[in-house]
């Protein structure tokens, strides 16, 4: 079975400055995708941005970028010039190719200081 | 603007009640998740439909719980007799196209069971 674990519980940055949220994943599988995943206080999931294994490529987003490193099975989030906006939790996941559930971490709750 | 919506947004039971969460898509989608978020945790995956079955569940998706399509527009999570232990928020989730694999979810359910 797979799993995603988040070693940072919360973390706390200043406005504008950038954040890295770590991520490790464990499986046994060659083709998989993984996902950042935002839970603001509303409790609402908004994917944030997503990455197949078979890219070496990493994602971007805006300001949302991902260093995957995939012999590492590493999975790091960055957001540049943070946001109060992006105060939430955030949830790493993987999905294996082929089977459509979600593993998720169990989350890194993150706080914008103005 | 939600891929998908759920009703109610709130529901308050007496433990040993039966209730129903209600999922709609916008468009139509064959591919429909149920996940669970116990307040504080992780999101767990509960069960997987596809095209009028149940394609994978999860070992929480017991006897107590079913999955319905009643009609085209709406899927439905049934929990038969409601314990103090199912109160948490319920997601339902849907790929924005048939074929891809990127999981949309509604704004979630709380459940309190008391």
């Amino acid at each position: 079975a797979q799993t995603v674990t988040q070693s940072q519980p919360e973390m706390s940055v200043q406005e504008a400055e950038t954040v890295t949220l770590s991520c490790t994943y464990d499986t046994s599988e060659n083709n998989y995708y993984l996902f950042w995943y935002k839970q603001p206080p509303s409790r609402q999931m908004i994917l944030v941005i997503r990455q197949e294994a078979y890219k070496q490529q990493n994602a971007t987003e805006n300001r949302f970028s991902v260093n995957f490193q995939k012999a590492a099975k590493s999975f790091s989030l960055k957001i540049s010039d943070s946001q109060l906006g992006d105060t939430a939790m955030y949830f790493c996941a993987f999905m294996s190719f082929g089977n459509e559930k979600l593993t998720f971490g169990t989350g890194t709750r993150l706080t914008i200081i103005p | 603007e939600p891929e998908v919506t759920q009703t109610p947004s709130h529901q308050v039971t007496q433990m040993g009640q039966e209730v129903i969460l209600r999922c709609v898509p916008i468009s139509n989608h064959l591919y429909f998740y149920w996940y669970r978020q116990i307040l504080g945790q992780k999101v767990e995956f509960l069960v997987s439909f596809y095209n009028n079955e149940i394609s994978e569940k999860s070992e929480i998706f017991d006897d107590q719980f079913s999955v319905e399509r009643p009609d085209g527009s709406n899927f439905t999570l049934k929990i038969r007799s409601t314990k103090l232990e199912d109160s948490a928020m319920y997601f339902c989730a849907s790929p924005r196209a048939e074929g891809t694999d990127t999981q949309y979810f509604g704004p979630g359910t709380r459940l309190t069971v008391l």
